[in-house]
């Protein structure tokens, strides 16, 4: 059965300590690994998408990274604006239907 | 400009009193999701149209329909709502070359 494990389930930073969100997957056939974003009370928005192992992709203090068997989302100099939780995705089946991971809550403080 | 439009932003209903959600879009996409979403836990599709094709997710209870008139909108029906049913229910769209899903900004339904 496909699935997908993040962690921690709520970080706490200062604004400007740099760290990393973890999302392990277990999927037969990666067609992709999906990062969003969401904030309270809104629905999830797209970050990246990664396809294959090695493959990296950056957006303001964002970066993503896959590997084989999990992806990270490290979040550099971050700042409050940047609280949120954070979704890892992967398809599954048909017609893309996403399997979710519980998601990492971020917190960063002034 | 908000591509994939809910209504209403929030819901409140009674006990076995049933409830209706709208979801828009302006992308053309051909394929619409729905997603339910409680409380720190992560969204669990319920249904998907690929166009007019209805697809039911096998632990989606039957409390739950869906319609699909046309392309830009598809609607969410709650027969009897329960109070397990209280939620955030997220509609979502996808149809692009690399088929990433598009979401609204959600219904929060509240069941008294």
């Amino acid at each position: 059965e496909d699935q997908v494990t993040q962690s921690p389930e709520a970080l706490r930073l200062q604004e400007g300590e740099s760290s990393s969100l973890n999302c392990s997957y277990t999927v037969s056939g990666l067609r992709g690994l999906f990062w969003y974003r969401q904030d309270p009370g809104k629905g999830p928005e797209f970050l990246f998408t990664l396809y294959s192992a090695g493959e990296e992709k950056e957006k303001e203090r964002l970066k993503a990274t896959l590997t084989k068997k999990e992806s990270f989302l490290h979040i550099t100099a971050p700042k409050p604006e940047d609280s949120a939780t954070y979704l890892c995705a992967v398809p599954s089946g048909g017609y893309n239907k996403l399997i979710f991971g519980a998601g990492t809550r971020l917190a960063v403080h002034p | 400009d908000a591509m994939v439009i809910q209504n209403p932003r929030y819901q409140v209903t009674q006990f076995g009193k049933p409830v209706t959600l709208s979801c828009s879009q302006t992308l053309n996409h051909n394929v619409m999701y729905w997603y339910q979403q409680k409380s720190s836990q992560a969204p669990k599709l319920l249904f998907h149209y690929y166009d007019k094709d209805f697809n039911n997710e096998a632990d989606t209870p039957d409390n739950f329909q869906s319609r699909r008139p046309n392309t830009s909108f598809c609607f969410l029906d709650i027969r009897s709502p329960g109070l397990g049913d209280a939620a955030m229910y997220l509609c979502a769209t996808s149809g692009g070359a690399e088929d990433i899903q598009y979401f609204g900004a959600g219904t929060r339904l509240s069941v008294l």
